[in-house]
């Protein structure tokens, strides 16, 4: 089966510009997660979905940060003013969460630079 | 937000050496997964564990979900150059909601 995917891989941007980040998570899979990664740090959960609601956001700088999947598929993941410490590579996983598997599967991740 | 800790921080290992690194929380957990990312992708899914005590292997990867429920370990055995990496737990305590360690970083030298 087609894994997660990931667009685009790379984006420079200027501090105070927007971005967004685009992903299609493995069919089937009703969790998606958006996870931001910081240079030599685990991942941090920044919003869950289950189908197309929202479970947690609790760490979401909502100010700036927003996220949709409006059909209980794909989802967009968007920063806007961007601020240099947004800088970090934004990963997606799915999960199929039915009974005991619920292992998350991630994508290739997009790594943003702001400048 | 909150992180587990894993150790060691980094290790350097000669090829053909069997690594041990453990992960530890501070809440109960009722799923431990264990990942590999390389420079540049994403994490790789290595082990998952469902049951406290559970011993489960990979190949040369061994993970076990401790019996407290606050604690995983991996254990790779006969190390070979393509296992460098980092490599995280991640834990859930059954919001699927899961937390990443602060990593492993693991350098083997030929």
């Amino acid at each position: 089966e087609a894994g997660v995917a990931q667009s685009p891989r790379y984006k420079i941007i200027e501090k105070r510009q927007s971005v967004a980040f685009w992903c299609n998570p493995i069919s089937g899979h009703a969790t998606l997660y958006w996870y931001q990664q910081i240079l030599g740090q685990g991942p941090k959960l920044l919003i869950q979905f289950q189908n197309n609601g929202v479970v947690d956001d609790s760490q979401l700088p909502k100010d700036r940060f927003s996220a949709e999947r409006l059909k209980g598929v794909d989802s967009t993941l968007k920063i806007q003013p961007a601020k240099l410490e947004d800088s970090a590579v934004y990963l997606c996983a799915s999960s199929r969460r039915t009974g005991m598997n619920t292992e998350a599967f991630f994508g290739q991740g997009t790594r943003l630079t702001v400048v | 937000g909150q992180q587990l800790n894993q150790s060691p921080q980094s290790m350097f290992i000669q090829e053909g050496e069997d690594v041990s690194m453990n992960c530890t929380s501070s809440s109960i957990f009722n799923t431990w997964l264990w990942y590999k990312q390389d420079p540049g992708e994403g994490p790789v899914l290595l082990i998952a564990l469902y049951k406290a005590g559970e011993l489960t292997s990979n190949g040369r990867l061994t993970a076990q979900f401790g019996i407290t429920r606050k604690d995983s370990f991996l254990n790779i055995s006969a190390s070979i150059p393509s296992d460098v990496g980092i490599y995280f737990c991640a834990g859930t305590s059954g919001t699927y909601k899961y937390i990443f360690g602060t990593g492993t970083r693991l350098k083997v030298l030929a």
